[in-house]
Formats: C-alpha cells, sequence, structure tokens
C-alpha cells in the first residue's frame, strides 16, 4: 500500500524558513518523480513543485520560483521542500504526491503551513 | 500560469447523470492526453479518478468516465450516488515548464 507522510508544517512568520518533509513507503521510491500540491483554504489545488526520479528535471510553479527548493533522498525514501521568504499567501495544505502513469496517483494527507505574524 | 477552467457548481439527483467540463489551452489539456480527474471529499486527501483522459484506475466504479475534444476535457458521472457529492479537479500536464502539472479551479458537485 502506498503511503506518504508529510511533515514539518506550522505557524511561521513571514519572511521567516520551514522545511517539509515526505516519507514514502509501499512503492519503489527511486522509480517515480514526486510533487508538492497545495490547497489554501477553502480554495482549489495549485501545483506547487516537482522532481523526477533522479533529481535531473525540477520545475517550480512561478509563484514559488527562486523561494522553494524541492529535493530527495532515494536512500531514505524521502521528499523535501525547503521553503523560504515566507508569504501570508503561502498558508496552505501542503500535500506530498507521487507521479504515476500520465498522472499524480497517490496524496499524502497533508501538512498544514500558515505564515503569519 | 493559468488554471484550467471549470465551472464551480453542478448538481444532479440521484441516478441521474452530469458532465463536468475543463477547458485549457494547446500547451496543456489540447496538446497531451495526459489529463486526469480527481475527487475530494472534505477534509481529505484528493483521490484519483480518472487518468489518460479517459482510463480509471483500479477500484474507481465504471460509473465514472473522461474524454476529450481539442482543449475541453469532460469528466461524466453516471447514475449519481449521494457520495459522489464532492469535488473535482481537473489536471493536465503542461509544455510550459519541466516536470509541471496545472489544475483546474474545483467544480463543487451537489446530489440534491
Amino acid at each position: 500500500e502506498v503511503q506518504l507522510v508529510e511533515s514539518g508544517g506550522g505557524l511561521v512568520q513571514p519572511g521567516r524558513s520551514l522545511r517539509l518533509s515526505c516519507a514514502a513507503s509501499g512503492f519503489t521510491f527511486d522509480d517515480y518523480a514526486m510533487h508538492w500540491v497545495r490547497q489554501a483554504p477553502g480554495k482549489g489545488l495549485e501545483w506547487v513543485s516537482g522532481i523526477s526520479w533522479n533529481s535531473g528535471s525540477i520545475g517550480y510553479a512561478d509563484s514559488v520560483k527562486g523561494r522553494f527548493t524541492i529535493s530527495r533522498d532515494n536512500a531514505k525514501n524521502s521528499l523535501y521542500l525547503q521553503m523560504n521568504s515566507l508569504r501570508a499567501e503561502d498558508t496552505a495544505l501542503y500535500y506530498c504526491a507521487k507521479e504515476g502513469v500520465g498522472a499524480i496517483d497517490y496524496w499524502g494527507q497533508g501538512t498544514l503551513v500558515t505564515v503569519s505574524s | 500560469q493559468s488554471a484550467l477552467t471549470q465551472p464551480a457548481s453542478v448538481s444532479g439527483s440521484p441516478g441521474q447523470s452530469i458532465t463536468i467540463s475543463c477547458t485549457g489551452t494547446s500547451s496543456d489539456v489540447g496538446g497531451y492526453n495526459y489529463v486526469s480527474w480527481y475527487q475530494q471529499h472534505p477534509g481529505k486527501a484528493p483521490k484519483l479518478m480518472i487518468y489518460d483522459v479517459s482510463n480509471r484506475p483500479s477500484g474507481v466504479s465504471n460509473r465514472f468516465s473522461g474524454s476529450k475534444s481539442g482543449n475541453t476535457a469532460s469528466l461524466t458521472i453516471s447514475g449519481l450516488q449521494a457520495e459522489d457529492e464532492a469535488d473535482y479537479y481537473c489536471s493536465s500536464y503542461t509544455s510550459s515548464s519541466t516536470l509541471r502539472w496545472v489544475f483546474g479551479g474545483g467544480t463543487k458537485l451537489t446530489v440534491l
């Protein structure tokens, strides 16, 4: 059974940093691209960032480019998102998600990030 | 990058069929057969219902079907049931950047 467990969320002041982690199990982690997708309270889904199986390809949404950094450690079956210069509009539930064939096919339960003074 | 366009809400009675549209551009929906649909119940993570435009993952009811014409994809739910009431999101791969997916704004389905 595929399991994705996010951690690292919390309340942080504007301009500060936070690092999210995602522990993956139930599949061969280093065979798949992984993504972070966020959902602001009461809003829709927004793709944030993605990373290929070997970290050779990385992409970011324009809204986070230059502030967020995605990475992975295949030896630890883990995905990370380093978030710097956080803004109020970054407040959201952040989902770790696995990419399958032609779609993001599994999602974690999310970790809540609140940016507020 | 712009989100895909979905109606904010749709509704139907039990047993009826409904269709949710998802309009993009030739850089996403129209350019790839990587269109997927997700169901999200309140407080829950999204669940994949359709991938590659019209394929259902194992375990998803055959009451859910997908299609695409040009830059518009559609999700049809037949034989509506109370448990289908949820938010539905479309998604597509996009050529605008590396490893990028774009989502629709979401559609609230109400079963009357």
